[in-house]
């Protein structure tokens, strides 16, 4: 079945704590991004990748770090959490820039 | 002014009423998304579009260049329809331009029985 994998689905940890979220995806997209939803703001992009390799900053990157060492996975990381960054948090991915996106079921995290 | 504006933020019906939820938005773009968000929060997309009109099921999406909006219907609406759609634009008006969406605060859609 095609699917984008997101692990944990909830998180409750402390500041200052490094963490991370993996995504995987089994479709052989090339495009992966990861958003954040929070109340009356919408999606908002953090990062966004077109290729293995190739990264680049979406619209609230500050707290977060990426890498894409393989086509499959997308990990976000979050190597101090802090409490603003207690959100619901999306992986998509897609087989191409204008195609639709596919989206994981989210990662609920709480920073306390 | 937010570059993807949706109306209504929130629509009650009831079920079996024709609805119809705007996206407008201020910038060129290359593509337009409508998804939908469960109650569960699990997001699906329904439609890209880039001219013209889509059809799937009991949904149908317009979009309208010249005019800058898009349009999703839902005809003979149903409770399992109650979610928020959310509407996406891809700004820049080559398709081969950054991955970059730029997000609608999306419609809470409510269907009664």
């Amino acid at each position: 079945e095609a699917q984008v994998t997101q692990n944990p689905r909830y998180l409750i940890t402390v500041t200052g704590k490094k963490l991370t979220v993996t995504c995987s995806q089994n479709m052989n997209h090339e495009y992966m991004s990861w958003y954040r939803q929070d109340p009356g703001l919408g999606l908002r992009q953090i990062y966004y990748s077109m290729n293995v390799e190739v990264t680049d900053k979406g619209d609230v990157p500050e707290g977060y770090k990426v890498s894409r060492k393989e086509k499959r996975n997308f990990p976000l990381i979050l190597e101090s959490p802090s409490p603003n960054q207690t959100s619901l948090y999306f992986c998509a991915s897609s087989l191409s820039n204008t195609a639709p996106q596919h989206f994981g079921d989210g990662t609920r995290l709480s920073i306390l | 002014k937010n570059e993807v504006e949706q109306s209504p933020q929130n629509l009650t019906a009831q079920e079996g009423e024709f609805i119809t939820i705007n996206c407008s938005y201020s910038v060129g773009i290359s593509a337009l998304h409508w998804l939908q968000q469960h109650p569960g929060g699990g997001i699906v997309s329904l439609f890209m579009l880039s001219s013209g009109k889509k059809k799937h099921g009991r949904l149908i999406a317009t979009i309208n260049i010249q005019e800058k909006h898009s349009s999703l219907h839902i005809t003979a609406s149903h409770p399992r329809d109650s979610a928020v759609y959310i509407c996406a634009v891809k700004r820049g008006l080559s398709p081969d331009s950054n991955y970059q969406l730029i997000w609608g605060a999306g419609t809470k859609l409510i269907i009664k029985p």
